[in-house]
């Protein structure tokens, strides 16, 4: 069964720093994009950032920009978002989501088109004093 | 950031009620856009990519139409298990972006 589980969150104060992970089975990990996507709480869906399979592509949210750090270990089929000073405004669900990948070729241009098919249950974090 | 704007926010329906869900992008996306269903706790669900393609295991009476900048979801026959909130969301952008959200309710 193919399954992400999230773990890392909690309660933290303005300013402090937390490190989310995300284990993931059932499926070939290093094959696969992966992104963390939050919610906070009574709101919508918010993208946080995304990590290619070879690590070698990252894309962060504005909001975030400069804050988080995403980062994947294919060996031990994990990915991992690390959060420094984190601010209320970061309390949320924080969830792990596989990315399903589609390449189009136009000439000798690639593009990429990602959505995400697979999601965790979601981790819970607080930042407040 | 490429915005994405549902219609409407909440929507009340009965058993059985055909339902039709509006995401609107602030340009255009060529067809690609997902759409997800969430419950209360829960993690979303994909049902639809790539505008109109519906994900493996959805049921039928879920379908998607549209490109460009205005898309569809359609819910042929309202069922209980579908009430739920459901999100569309962008992916011709690396940045991707989610519509409000359209809560389903029962009436």
């Amino acid at each position: 069964e193919v399954q992400l589980v999230e773990s890392g969150g909690g309660l933290v104060q303005p300013g402090g720093s937390l490190r989310l992970s995300c284990a993931a089975s059932g499926f070939t990990f290093s094959s696969y994009s992966m992104n963390w996507v939050r919610q906070a709480p009574g709101k919508g869906l918010e993208w946080v950032s995304y990590i290619s399979s070879s690590s070698s592509t990252i894309y962060y949210a504005d909001s975030v920009k400069g804050r988080f750090t995403i980062s994947r270990d294919n060996a031990k089929n994990s990915l991992y978002l690390q959060m420094n000073s984190l601010r209320a405004e970061d309390t949320a669900v924080y969830y792990c989501a596989r990315a399903l990948m589609t390449t189009v070729t136009l000439g000798h241009s690639y593009y990429y088109y990602y959505y995400m098919d697979v999601w965790g249950k979601g981790t819970t974090v607080t930042v407040s004093s | 950031d490429i915005q994405m704007t549902q219609s409407p926010s909440t929507l009340s329906a009965s058993v059985g009620d055909r339902v039709t869900i509006t995401c609107r992008a602030s340009q255009s996306i060529s067809s690609w856009l997902a759409w997800y269903q969430q419950k209360p706790g829960k993690a979303p669900k994909l049902l639809i990519y790539k505008a109109s393609s519906l994900e493996s295991g959805v049921p039928s009476r879920f379908s998607g139409s549209g490109s460009g900048t205005e898309f569809t979801l359609t819910i042929s026959s309202l069922q209980p298990d579908d009430f739920a909130t459901y999100y569309c969301q962008q992916y011709n952008s690396y940045s991707l972006t989610f519509g409000g959200g359209t809560k389903v309710e029962i009436k």
